[in-house]
């Protein structure tokens, strides 16, 4: 099985909602991750968990709060976000997170929208 | 810092024809190099990847990708273009060591016409 969900599909939220998109895996793998991903553009990183712990934090706003529960499941907490928030955003995982080899398995995707 | 350029934001062929698309890499370390493949509202999916064991790759849906470390390349070629592989198609490269990180080129658009 080489399947990443993620939950829910789409999600439409004001900016005084507090949601959370859901990430998960069954493959094993011990790094996990989030980009974000804006219209006819490359997916950006956002976080990264490495054994279950935040490895990588690339300047993303407090608005924004990830959380790993344990190592097949990565959250991503939003609260008073902004329009310009707006993206599909994309959860990963591989195998190790330490090996620049390792494949990176994507999930279909949330497209978030901030009204 | 490693990082990828694309050459051609938009790629168009003809079904039947050639598929060509350009990546070429900027890397102070050997790089570990991708291609990925996203489909409308869809996630990213893995065409294939070079990791040094050989210079010419194959990967799925009969795509394959050659490393030429004198040009800085890995260009991304099929034979035979099907209207399914209308995509977005994104080359990255990763840093390795101890925190892994793929840094993306800003992707190729390829329209297969009938």
């Amino acid at each position: 099985d080489t399947e990443v969900t993620q939950t829910p599909k789409h999600l439409v939220m004001g900016m005084t909602n507090k949601k959370s998109l859901k990430c998960e895996q069954h493959m094993g793998h011990r790094a996990m991750y989030w980009y974000k991903q804006k219209a006819k553009k490359p997916p950006e990183l956002m976080f990264v968990y490495s054994y279950e712990k935040l490895s990588i934090n690339e300047s993303v706003p407090s608005r924004f709060s990830p959380e790993c529960p344990n190592s097949s499941l990565l959250n991503l907490h939003l609260h008073a976000l902004q329009p310009e928030d707006s993206a599909l955003y994309l959860c990963a995982s591989s195998p190790q997170g330490r090996r620049g080899t390792d494949t990176q398995y994507f999930g279909p995707g949330t497209r978030l929208t901030v009204l | 810092a490693q990082s990828v350029t694309q050459l051609g934001s938009h790629v168009s062929v003809s079904e039947g024809a050639l598929v060509l698309l350009r990546c070429n890499y900027s890397s102070s370390v050997p790089p570990y190099l991708f291609w990925y493949v996203q489909y409308p509202n869809q996630g990213l999916q893995l065409l294939l990847k070079y990791t040094s064991a050989a210079t010419l790759v194959k990967g799925i849906n009969g795509f394959e990708a050659e490393f030429k470390k004198s040009e800085t390349s890995f260009h991304l070629t099929k034979p035979s273009a099907h209207m399914s592989d209308a995509a977005e198609y994104f080359c990255a490269v990763s840093s390795g060591g101890s925190n892994y990180k793929l840094t993306f080129g800003k992707g190729t658009l390829l329209t297969v016409n009938p």
